[in-house]
């Protein structure tokens, strides 16, 4: 079984300061995880992703994400938040281990960046 | 420019008028799927498809179905359309790895309200 959890359902910032946005997941194999945002009456864009390797994964307008296999851990960072970087943020897990082709959704993280 | 299409944008119906949404990508993928999406629920996901002819369901597929009889088409059937299936939908699609899909491209997204 898989599983993905985002523990807020909101998180605020203000621009210039660093963000974080949590994702644990549980897989009874090895996971591939993904961050995906949502803009306002739009549809998912992909952010990144780790499938093996470096555990630290740079993707798109500056995002990163690390990896932390002892903590299940996938938390989206910034080093420094832009207003327009307010949007919906979900975490995504596979176990491909057990062969699943069903990626597992969490709740979604609202950002709000403060100006 | 590479993109994922879904038609129509918003449809309002009637509870048992049968319906069809159509999604149609551009990128040459061979897994493409179908997810609703509801607030505090996240992203569920109804049905995928591996390649042409080849369809399995997801996490919620009652009261859904699908087709795969082109490669960049995946249409979405409500046969007997219920309230509880207004949802907001969206269609995605994705190359395939060795083991199974990988990042996703979601189209627009599909309002769907049924009175």
């Amino acid at each position: 079984a898989q599983s993905v959890a985002q523990p807020e359902d909101q998180v605020n910032v203000a621009e210039g300061n660093p963000l974080t946005v949590k994702c644990t997941y549980s897989v009874s194999g090895n996971p591939y995880l993904f961050w995906y945002v949502q803009y306002p009456n739009r549809g998912l864009q992909f952010l990144l992703k780790y499938i093996t390797g470096d555990n630290l994964v740079k993707g798109s307008y500056g995002f990163e994400a690390e990896f932390n296999k002892s903590q299940t851990s996938f938390h989206l960072k910034k080093p420094s938040a832009l207003v327009s970087d307010s949007a919906l943020y979900f975490c995504a897990v596979r176990d491909i281990t057990g062969g699943s082709y069903i990626p597992t959704f969490g709740r979604g993280t609202s950002l709000i960046v403060h100006p | 420019e590479a993109q994922v299409t879904q038609n129509p944008r918003y449809l309002i119906t009637v509870t048992g008028k049968k319906l069809t949404v159509t999604c149609s990508q551009n990128m040459n993928h061979e897994y493409m799927s179908w997810y609703r999406q509801d607030p505090g629920l996240g992203l569920r996901q109804i049905y995928y498809s591996m390649n042409v002819e080849v369809t399995d369901k997801g996490d919620v597929p009652e009261g859904y179905k699908v087709s795969r009889k082109e490669k960049r088409n995946f249409p979405l059937i409500l046969e007997s359309p219920s309230p509880n299936q207004t949802s907001l939908y969206f269609c995605a699609s994705s190359l395939r790895s060795a083991s199974g899909p990988i990042e996703q491209y979601f189209g627009p997204g599909t309002r769907l309200t049924v009175t």
